[in-house]
């Protein structure tokens, strides 16, 4: 199985703030990696497919990079709605497996 | 706009079958998209499971392919999860969520989860 590994497991920032997760891949996995967003009590949501494109109707100060075996999500300007657990997903082999996400708090 | 409903029992005993279905609503389960099954242990990260296709061709995560079975069943738009001999190791958030057919492959549509309590 492929190992991601996301770093940190957690954060706490202020409003307004730009954070960075990045996640690592034990393999290349090409530019085959999501970025879910999961709110406690609820389904992750896709925010990031293919490294680095937006999924329709997610804000624009989301954003994702990389390719290969590292990768970097990215929220410009934090507000208190991006209160949740991030996890990066790839899908370049079977079976499809997910970081241990980081948990980003206000601070 | 595409709805997932997981349902089925929310305590099973150690040893036995967990059985839960995800019903599909607002879409077609025979259409490009692949069924999957992904599940939560508390407080953890998520796992995924496995996937079928209406066809019926399926995958499996290597870790539980020996006591997973993933079915479909057309007739009403649902699929269904068996996972056999649990243990507490299995206690998890059961999620069903829908991927696409062809690359990029993400789950875009997912169901609002069902826990699933493995105790005597």
């Amino acid at each position: 199985d492929i190992q991601m590994t996301q770093s940190p497991s957690s954060l706490s920032a202020s409003v307004g703030d730009r954070v960075t997760i990045t996640c690592q891949a034990s393999q290349d996995i090409n530019n085959y990696l999501n970025w879910y967003q999961q709110k406690p009590g609820r389904a992750p949501k896709l925010l990031i497919y293919d490294a680095s494109n937006l999924e329709t109707g997610v804000p624009s100060r989301f954003s994702g990079s990389g390719s290969g075996t590292d990768f970097t999500f990215t929220i410009s300007s934090l507000q208190p709605e991006d209160i949740a657990t991030y996890y990066c997903q790839q899908y370049d082999n079977l079976p499809y497996t997910f970081g241990q996400g980081t948990k980003l708090e206000i601070k | 706009q595409v709805q997932l409903q997981e349902s089925g029992p929310g305590l099973v005993k150690p040893s036995e079958t967990l059985s839960l279905t995800c019903a599909v609503s607002g879409g077609s389960i025979s259409t490009n998209n692949w069924w999957s099954w992904v599940r939560q242990p508390p407080g953890k990260g998520l796992e995924w499971i496995g996937e079928i296709y209406h066809s019926g061709s399926t995958n499996y995560s290597p870790s539980l392919k020996s006591r997973v079975t993933i079915l479909v069943d057309k007739s009403k738009n649902q699929f269904s999860l068996k996972l056999s001999s649990v243990t507490a190791a299995d206690t998890a958030v059961y999620y069903c969520a829908r991927k696409g057919y062809y690359a990029p492959y993400y789950f875009d549509y997912w169901g609002q989860g069902t826990l699933v309590t493995v105790s005597s």
